[in-house]
């Protein structure tokens, strides 16, 4: 079945390392994108991708990084520059034009 | 520059009547299109409704509603009916110019029996 996969689902991370999340689609999708949520809160933009090898920073991208390397394939990597990243993170996928995204499961991500 | 804005943090409403979530939103763009999406308490995003920036009529799907107001710059969710299977976060979103989508800040919906 088509879709949207992220992994792990839950993630612990100590102080000061790097972490890589990982979202993969198989909807031949072209933009992917990468959010933070916090509890009780709404959708943060950290990174978007229209096409491969290219990526626009939205509006919290301090202390990530992505890459493109792959139509299907969209990592985030949380850098020991972001000093507050316990949070829950989605990825999610949308074809040409103006149509609906579609969501991964998500990771949540916890400092230890 | 985009922004989305979702002024209502929570509402309740009694089962079985209707309900509006209120969304205004920015963008100098001309083409955009307009999300609500449901987030249940297990986190998974659920799309519920889409308007286009050009489409003339009110977006509808089953029990949502979309009332969209070009002039005044809001994109309204309207429930009917509402069902206890309705408690959730609601978030109105926008996509715009390079295909960037931003959300609002959400509101949590209680819906009562």
């Amino acid at each position: 079945d088509g879709g949207i996969t992220q992994s792990p689902k839950y993630l612990f991370r100590k102080e000061g390392q790097n972490v890589t999340l990982s979202c993969e689609q198989n909807l031949n999708h072209d933009a992917m994108y990468w959010y933070r949520q916090d509890p009780g809160q709404g959708l943060r933009l950290i990174y978007y991708s229209q096409i491969v090898n290219d990526f626009q920073k939205g509006d919290i991208a301090e202390g990530y990084s992505v890459s493109r390397e792959k139509k299907e394939s969209f990592p985030l990597t949380v850098t020991s520059a972001q000093k507050n990243p316990t949070a829950f993170y989605l990825c999610a996928s949308s074809g040409t034009g103006r149509t609906e995204a579609f969501f991964g499961q998500g990771t949540r991500l916890t400092v230890v | 520059a985009q922004k989305i804005t979702q002024t209502q943090p929570g509402m309740f409403v009694q089962e079985k009547e209707a309900v509006t979530l209120d969304c205004t939103y920015d963008t100098s763009d001309q083409s955009y299109g307009l999300f609500w999406y449901k987030q249940p308490s297990s986190g998974e995003m659920i799309f519920l409704i889409y308007q286009g920036s050009y489409d003339e009529q009110n977006a509808t799907e089953g029990r949502y509603s979309l009332n969209f107001q070009k002039a005044r710059k809001s994109a309204n969710l309207v429930i009917s009916a509402s069902q206890l299977g309705d408690s959730a976060m609601y978030f109105c979103a926008m996509i715009g110019g390079y295909n960037k989508l931003i959300f609002g800040a959400g509101t949590r919906l209680a819906v009562h029996p």
